[in-house]
């Protein structure tokens, strides 16, 4: 099976603009959850799409949003760039069951705000 | 809302030497544990998985895991680190009130030859 792909690999935008990012989950993965890592933070929680509707949601401004397709992959966007945006955003995609669900990730998009 | 804590930031061995990287976290429910390891320039990988029975989880390339309910901890164990175990090290949690994972700030290991 493929793994978790994402796309673009390396994004290089300014301040005051916008970004999409694509996550194509594991064949069969019906949820996608979106991670932000920076150095020294870890993977700070963005948000969670199961079934074309976000399920959870991390503590970050609402210039970060995100959507699902039907065929569960899914995009997130980010308005009005920062530089304290620049990190790496990871896509995780798990079958969703509850009792034994595990997240596989993605290689990243290394996105740098300027 | 729930946290996950590793106590080692960072952390430097020697070829050969043991290790254990800790990993506790807050919440008193059911849980279902992992670790993840980064090398350099890859992507996040499984380790290992807790999620019932043997408290005593082992992984891929030699690594292992014990939960210690009692002490809401995970901490993961390798009995001979390797230059090639250079990495960043995730524990993450799971919790069964629903589908968000957790996970700690890492933990940097770099193993000198």
């Amino acid at each position: 099976k493929a793994g978790v792909t994402q796309t673009p690999r390396y994004l290089i935008k300014t301040r005051g603009q916008q970004v999409t990012l694509s996550c194509s989950p594991i064949s069969g993965h019906r949820s996608v959850s979106w991670y932000q890592q920076t150095p020294g933070q870890g993977l700070q929680f963005l948000f969670e799409y199961f079934s074309e509707t976000q399920r959870n949601k991390g503590n970050f401004p609402g210039r970060f949003s995100g959507r699902q397709f039907s065929n569960s992959r899914s995009e997130m966007n980010v308005s009005t760039l920062e530089l304290g945006d620049s990190a790496l955003y990871l896509c995780a995609s798990s079958l969703a069951d509850y009792t034994t669900d595990t997240q596989y990730f993605g290689p990243g998009t290394r996105l740098t705000v300027l | 809302a729930q946290s996950v804590s590793q106590h080692n930031h960072h952390v430097i061995l020697s070829e050969a030497a043991s290790l254990e990287l800790g990993c506790n976290y807050s919440y008193g429910g059911t849980v279902n544990l992992f670790w993840y390891v980064q090398y350099p320039g890859q992507h996040l990988q499984l380790l290992l998985k807790y999620f019932s029975g043997d408290p005593l989880v082992k992984g891929i390339k030699g690594f292992e895991a014990e939960f210690i309910k009692s002490k809401f901890s995970f901490n993961l164990r390798k009995p001979s680190v390797q230059w090639s175990d250079t990495a960043e090290y995730f524990c993450a949690v799971k919790t069964n009130t629903g589908n968000q994972f957790y996970f700690g700030t890492g933990t940097s290991l770099t193993v000198i030859p």
